[in-house]
């Protein structure tokens, strides 16, 4: 069946980049998206791609995105804490949408 | 298995009319929530509720209503007052409200 698949965990230190990863297994998506969530809040739209497109750039943000792959990335450039959260990898058709059971980021000093 | 179970998957309303979209969980989670999806547009909080018998609104509550009697449900009741209806649906749940979200297949109501 569909799956999104993200590892649980991620440990980086403060300034480091951050390269959170996700695989999906079907291949009609329209667009895939990144979401955020941080302790006590709701879930928080960071960035999406359509895909149709391979790479998108927003200020600290860069998604990469490999069709044929089905991999997903999310890289988050000078890492601060303000970043700890977790990261869920969202992917969506005309028929679903099937999230990820997210990446807890931490970061370290 | 534990899981979230929404219902039905496809929806379809007249114009007018209410209609109920069922989300059921056996994870013995405290908090749930229901999000509405448009395309190319991030998922939207419409209410959620952390105890049985207590639910807030969320940034899109209007049109919308819910009721939290037991702690496996969370039936969400898309109204006539709401103007633009036709979206995805989505329900989750955590134990804390505090991340470990558990999703549901979501529900995708069409206005005919």
């Amino acid at each position: 069946g569909e799956d999104v698949e993200q590892s649980l965990f991620l440990s980086v230190r403060e300034g480091d980049s951050s390269v959170i990863n996700c695989t999906y297994t079907d291949s009609s998506s329209t667009y895939l998206y990144w979401y955020k969530q941080e302790p006590g809040a709701g879930l928080q739209l960071l960035t999406y791609i359509f895909s149709n497109m391979d790479m998108k750039q927003d200020q600290r943000l860069t998604v990469l995105l490999n069709k044929k792959d089905k991999h997903l990335s999310l890289r988050i450039a000078d890492t601060q804490t303000g970043d700890s959260a977790i990261y869920f990898c969202v992917y969506s058709s005309a028929s679903k949408i099937i999230f990820g059971s997210g990446t807890r980021l931490s970061i370290r000093p | 298995d534990g899981g979230i179970t929404q219902s039905p998957k496809y929806l379809f309303r007249k114009e007018g009319q209410n209609v109920t979209l069922s989300c059921e969980q056996n994870l013995n989670h405290d908090a749930m929530y229901w999000y509405r999806q448009d395309p190319g547009q991030g998922l939207r909080l419409i209410y959620y509720s952390q105890i049985v018998n207590d639910f807030q609104k969320g940034d899109i509550a209007e049109g919308y209503s819910v009721s939290r009697e037991k702690k496996e449900s969370f039936p969400l009741t898309v109204t006539s007052a709401q103007k633009n209806p036709t979206a995805f649906y989505l329900c989750a749940s955590t134990p804390t409200g505090v991340g470990g979200y558990t999703f549901g297949s979501g529900t995708r109501l069409t206005v005919v």
